[in-house]
């Protein structure tokens, strides 16, 4: 079946420090993927996505690349600030009705100044 | 403002009651959602709807039942059949496949 595996958390990082993520899939066909993030007692919001292999997504200065070979889409931020705590998601979907994104259990991410 | 609202904010249930979580959207989105989300299990899939009067069952259905029988509406009600009601509650919508999911601020149950 198809399935997102996310690092365990919680990922501690002193401010300015670099900060990585890691995603994996498994997946039956060419999805789409996805970084969520979700501040404390609200919804997701869209941080970046990336749509075919080799594709990179950034926002805010995050950034993630699609690695077909490694089945990867690992999360990268060079340096992080306290605003940046959250827990973060990782998503695929597929571009055929009738699907759903498939979300990883989260990692959330505590930045201390 | 466009934007997908959840309500209530906050919601008790007793045992065996049942009780029923609004999701309103004014994106026009054809597809909706909604994921349960428990700490360290992320979001479940609980049932979808790519368009009106359809629905279908996603990962954890067992004791919820959902209608859409407007775009803009995807109410979810949590059954005295579901044995671990207390949870957040998340819906979201899109406007199809592969494309950003808009969520809303989530409903936080708590079965007393």
């Amino acid at each position: 079946g198809n399935s997102v595996t996310q690092m365990e958390g919680p990922v501690t990082l002193s401010e300015e420090a670099f900060l990585t993520i890691n995603c994996t899939y498994t997946a039956t066909g060419y999805p789409s993927l996805f970084w969520y993030v979700q501040y404390p007692g609200e919804g997701l919001q869209l941080l970046l996505k990336a749509t075919k292999a080799d594709d990179k997504g950034s926002n805010k200065g995050f950034e993630a690349t699609y690695r077909k070979e490694t089945t990867s889409f690992h999360l990268e931020k060079g340096s992080v600030q306290v605003s940046d705590s959250a827990v973060y998601f990782c998503a695929l979907t597929f571009n055929q009705a009738g699907t759903a994104l498939i979300f990883g259990k989260g990692t959330t991410l505590s930045v201390s100044s | 403002d466009g934007g997908i609202t959840q309500s209530p904010k906050y919601l008790f249930r007793k045992e065996g009651q049942n009780v029923t979580l609004s999701c309103e959207q004014n994106l026009n989105h054809d597809a909706m959602y909604w994921y349960r989300q428990d700490p360290g299990q992320g979001l479940r899939l609980i049932y979808y709807s790519q368009i009106v009067n359809d629905f279908q069952k996603g990962d954890i259905a067992e004791g919820y039942s959902v209608s859409r029988e407007k775009k803009e509406s995807f109410p979810l009600t949590v059954t005295s059949a579901q044995k671990n009601p207390t949870a957040f509650y998340l819906c979201a919508s899109a406007a199809g496949p592969n494309t950003e999911a808009f969520f809303g601020q989530g409903t936080r149950l708590t079965v007393v």
